[in-house]
């Protein structure tokens, strides 16, 4: 399982970045995706999840409304739409692949992807 | 909303020692819905546990997860150099705040 995040990068305040998971090793289609963040120096945070069809879409209240998730599961990619960033949403962002018995169960990570705001 | 509490915030042991670390819930969860992640510096957070007792994929029999009412316990039997790190709980979507365990 291989799961390769990017997008990642410095934005102001106010501004948009699109993130995106390139997913390989696995059926990716059948499986639920979740971004989950890490703000310099903290604990987990679990932003955003997808069913494995795409039909689902969870979000957390501290992103609901500037966040969209999604997936393009014949490309095996996911991605996150982040709009009207904020300094609290400077964290790195892991891509998640949900287990087979629980979706909100991660057992293969990305690698991160780093995303500040600041002006 | 629920809130999880880990404990202590940092355990220090030497290797080979056992390791007791606790997370408790703000309120009566389900087991099922019970995970412990592992993540060491650099690197992303690694599985565990799931439904508060059941070992992941790989990982050591030397790691084991119990539950006693809404206080959810992670126990490293013998300390190995790779297992200090900061370990994490989570309760369907919302995670603990972590606990480190350090060389002591």
């Amino acid at each position: 399982v291989q799961l390769l995040e990017s997008g990642g990068g410095l934005v102001q305040p106010g501004g948009s970045l699109r993130l995106s998971c390139a997913a390989s090793g696995f059926t990716f289609s059948t499986y639920a995706m979740s971004w989950v963040r890490q703000a310099p120096g903290k604990g987990l945070e679990w932003v955003s999840g997808v069913s494995h069809s795409g039909g689902g879409t969870y979000y957390a209240d501290s992103v609901k409304g500037r966040f969209t998730i999604s997936r393009d599961n014949p490309r095996n990619t996911l991605y996150l739409q982040m709009n009207g960033l904020r300094a609290e949403d400077t964290a790195v962002y892991y891509c998640a692949k949900g287990i087979a018995v629980f979706p909100w169960y991660f057992d293969d990570w990305g690698q991160g992807t780093l995303v500040t705001v600041s002006s | 909303e629920i809130v999880l509490t880990q404990s202590p915030g940092t355990l220090s042991l030497s290797p080979g020692e056992r390791a007791t670390l606790s997370c408790r819930a703000s309120q009566s969860v389900s087991s099922s819905y019970f995970a412990w992640y592992q993540q060491t510096p650099g690197q992303a957070p690694r599985l565990l546990i799931y439904g508060a007792s059941s070992r992941a994929t790989g990982i050591p029999d030397r790691f084991s997860g119990s539950v006693s009412g809404t206080e959810f316990t992670l126990t490293i039997s013998r300390l190995e150099p790779e297992d200090f790190a900061v370990y994490y709980c989570q309760q369907y979507r919302t995670f603990g705040p972590g606990t480190k365990v350090d060389i002591k």
